[in-house]
């Protein structure tokens, strides 16, 4: 069946590091991608996504590929802040022989001063 | 911020009551969604709606109903509770199906 698989945290950071946090997918038909963020005691929060093979997500300084070769949508950022620290979770959505949407188990971050 | 707002914030009860959770928006999205977010499983769907009085099961929907008779309003039914059903509970909405979920801020379910 269709499922997300992320890198287990938690991950540790100093400040001003290099972030990638690996998802990668199985899915049938064509899944949009995800990534989401929650910081303690909210909702989670959309960060980026990507519709479709080769599409790439940004948004504040984050990014994330659509890479249908790899089955793969890492998330990456050049230099963490302590207000990145939160979990992330990567999603898929899709719509092929049923309406699915399934979410990686999530990875918390944390940043040091 | 969407608006998106869930009633009750916190709830304790006891095992084989019935707990009606709501989710409320003022978006005026057709998609809702009923999760529940477990350490270790990420999110998964319990419910969904794609319009009043229309919906589909997700993948843990045993033990839970919804209803949707307002656009606005989407509630989700333990009909006896259980402990296993102990959790943190999120609404979620999106325009079009297969788009961006926007989240409300959740429910936490203590069941003893």
């Amino acid at each position: 069946g269709d499922s997300v698989t992320q890198m287990e945290g938690p991950v540790t950071l100093s400040e001003e590091a290099f972030l990638t946090i690996n998802c990668t997918y199985t899915a049938t038909g064509y899944p949009s991608l995800f990534w989401y963020v929650q910081y303690p005691g909210e909702g989670l929060q959309l960060l980026l996504k990507a519709t479709k093979a080769d599409d790439k997500g940004s948004n504040k300084g984050f990014e994330a590929t659509y890479r249908k070769e790899t089955t793969s949508f890492h998330l990456e950022k050049g230099s963490v802040q302590v207000s990145d620290s939160a979990v992330y979770f990567c999603a898929l959505s899709q719509n092929t022989g049923g309406f699915k949407t399934i979410f990686g188990a999530g990875t918390r971050l944390f940043v040091k001063a | 911020d969407a608006g998106i707002t869930q009633s009750p914030r916190h709830k304790v009860t006891e095992t084989g009551t019935p707990v009606t959770l709501r989710c409320h928006q003022t978006e005026n999205h057709r998609y809702m969604y009923w999760y529940r977010q477990d350490p270790g499983h990420g999110l998964r769907l319990i419910h969904y709606s794609y319009g009043v009085k229309d919906t589909d099961k997700g993948e843990v929907s045993d033990g839970y109903s919804v209803s949707r008779s307002k656009t606005e309003d989407f509630l989700l039914t333990l009909e006896s509770a259980t402990s296993s059903q102990t959790s943190v509970y999120f609404c979620a909405i999106s325009a079009k199906l297969q788009e961006t979920q926007y989240f409300g801020p959740g429910t936490r379910l203590l069941v003893l």
